[in-house]
């Protein structure tokens, strides 16, 4: 069985802070690859990155990056510098190898930048 | 490159009535999704498809949903009749190759409201 908690339901942050959003997953699968989606009011998941589980490199994409840790089943995302249009629903999913195709999500964050 | 369209963007019927979705994904895409998001939940799998053919419909409520992809590329998810609990947001996903480097790719879904 394949599960992704994300332990933050909402998370409220000042424009400018930089905020961390959380990711714990668990698999069976000893190779599997996570995900991160933004879902903006306008309701479509947007994909932000995907890690392959052996590959442990740290990633960085603009504000954007993220740390995956095998040690500790956690793939966090963190956004340097927030800005008011970074507020959206972010989801982590898990795919395992054994899973086929099917993405198992997170319940999601929603994070709001105030002005 | 043109996205995932779906159709329509927002319906709202009464329970017992039949609703359907239409979705058309990215060009080339042979794998295509549709996920059910309950709202302040994370998209859950309903059917997938690879060309024409289904992979995976085990999490589909096949007494009410079915869903076709008739000449592999768009397709259509129907509900009849629909029940109270099927409100939700319907996502459409397409990808163009399945294993280790496959991204699913969201269209902006279709929000059903069932009174």
């Amino acid at each position: 069985a394949q599960k992704v908690t994300q332990a933050q339901t909402e998370i409220s942050v000042v424009e400018k802070e930089d905020v961390t959003l959380d990711c714990v997953y668990e698999t069976r699968d000893t190779t599997y690859y996570l995900f991160w989606y933004k879902q903006p009011p306008s309701g479509e998941l947007v994909f932000l990155i995907r890690r392959n589980s052996f590959d442990e490199q740290n990633e960085i994409s603009g504000r954007y990056s993220w740390n995956f840790q095998k040690s500790t089943s956690s793939f966090n995302f963190t956004i340097t510098a927030s800005q008011v249009v970074d507020s959206a629903v972010y989801f982590c999913a898990l795919r395992g190898e054994t899973s086929g195709s099917r993405l198992t999500f997170g319940e999601g964050t929603q994070l709001t930048v105030n002005p | 490159e043109a996205g995932v369209a779906q159709s329509p963007r927002y319906k709202i019927i009464e329970k017992r009535q039949s609703v359907a979705f239409w979705c058309n994904p990215i060009s080339g895409h042979a794998t295509l999704y549709w996920y059910q998001q309950i709202l302040g939940q994370g998209p859950k799998l309903l059917i997938q498809f690879q060309n024409n053919g289904v992979v995976d419909d085990s999490q589909l409520p096949k007494d009410r949903f079915s869903a076709e992809r008739l000449k592999g590329v768009d397709s259509t998810l129907k509900i009849q009749p629909a029940k109270l609990e099927d409100s939700a947001v319907y996502l459409c996903a397409s990808s163009l190759i399945r294993g280790r480097y496959e991204t699913q790719y969201f269209g902006p879904g279709t929000r059903l409201l069932v009174l």
